[in-house]
């Protein structure tokens, strides 16, 4: 079965914190492909990054950065100095040859709110 | 615009009405996807259009649900006889194509309430 866990339902930090958004997965495929979006309150879904499961290699792109663990199914993003514009749902999603490398299977998403 | 393009994105209407929701594509993208968001919660699946191949309908949640798409081009979602579970955020998106996991791009959504 194919299935992605966001166990934190709401996150609220200060400016400038560093917060972490966990995404657990499940698969029992080799090849799969893990997906972060972001949905601001304006509704739409913004594509932030696509790892394959080869490349375990951190990412790190601005502020943000990504850690992707095999051995713990885990592929977690973290936001340093968090800015009030980071405000919105995060999701965390997977595609497997299992599903058919053409559904993605979301997370129920985080709520990060920055306040100032 | 260049992004993928929905209407409307406000619908509301009667318990048992049809509704048709509509979906524009980036150009060049072969592959379409439409998704349901509930309130508060992630996205499910509905169904996916490859080129000419067969539709994956394996999503949609009952008969009542269908889409068409043509060609490469816009693709409408149809809801029959409409129920009050059927109150959500409707989302498209499209991507290059299929098989090397290009990124879905998506569209802000129809939201669709009924009364």
């Amino acid at each position: 079965a194919q299935k992605v866990t966001q166990a934190q339902t709401e996150i609220s930090v200060v400016e400038k914190e560093d917060v972490t958004l966990d995404c657990v997965y499940e698969t029992r495929d080799t090849t799969y492909y893990l997906f972060w979006y972001k949905q601001p309150p304006s509704g739409e879904l913004v594509f932030l990054i696509r790892r394959n499961s080869f490349d375990e290699q951190n990412e790190i792109s601005g502020r943000y950065s990504w850690n992707f663990q095999k051995s713990t199914s885990s592929f977690n993003f973290t936001i340093t100095a968090s800015q009030v514009v980071d405000s919105a749902v995060y999701f965390c999603a997977l595609v497997s040859i299992s599903g058919g490398y053409n559904k993605l299977i979301f997370g129920a998403g985080t709520r990060l709110a920055v306040h100032p | 615009g260049a992004g993928v393009s929905q209407s409307p994105s406000n619908k509301v209407t009667e318990k048992g009405k049809d509704v048709e929701l509509r979906c524009d594509p980036i150009s060049g993208h072969t592959a379409l996807y439409w998704y349901r968001q509930r309130l508060g919660q992630g996205l499910e699946f509905l169904i996916y259009f490859q080129g000419n191949s067969a539709p994956d309908k394996s999503g949609l949640p009952s008969d009542r649900f269908s889409a068409e798409r043509t060609g490469e081009s816009v693709s409408t979602l149809t809801i029959q006889r409409t129920q009050q579970e059927d109150s959500a955020v409707y989302l498209c998106a499209s991507s290059l194509g299929w098989g090397d996991n290009q990124p879905q791009h998506f569209g802000d959504g129809t939201r669709l309430s009924i009364l």
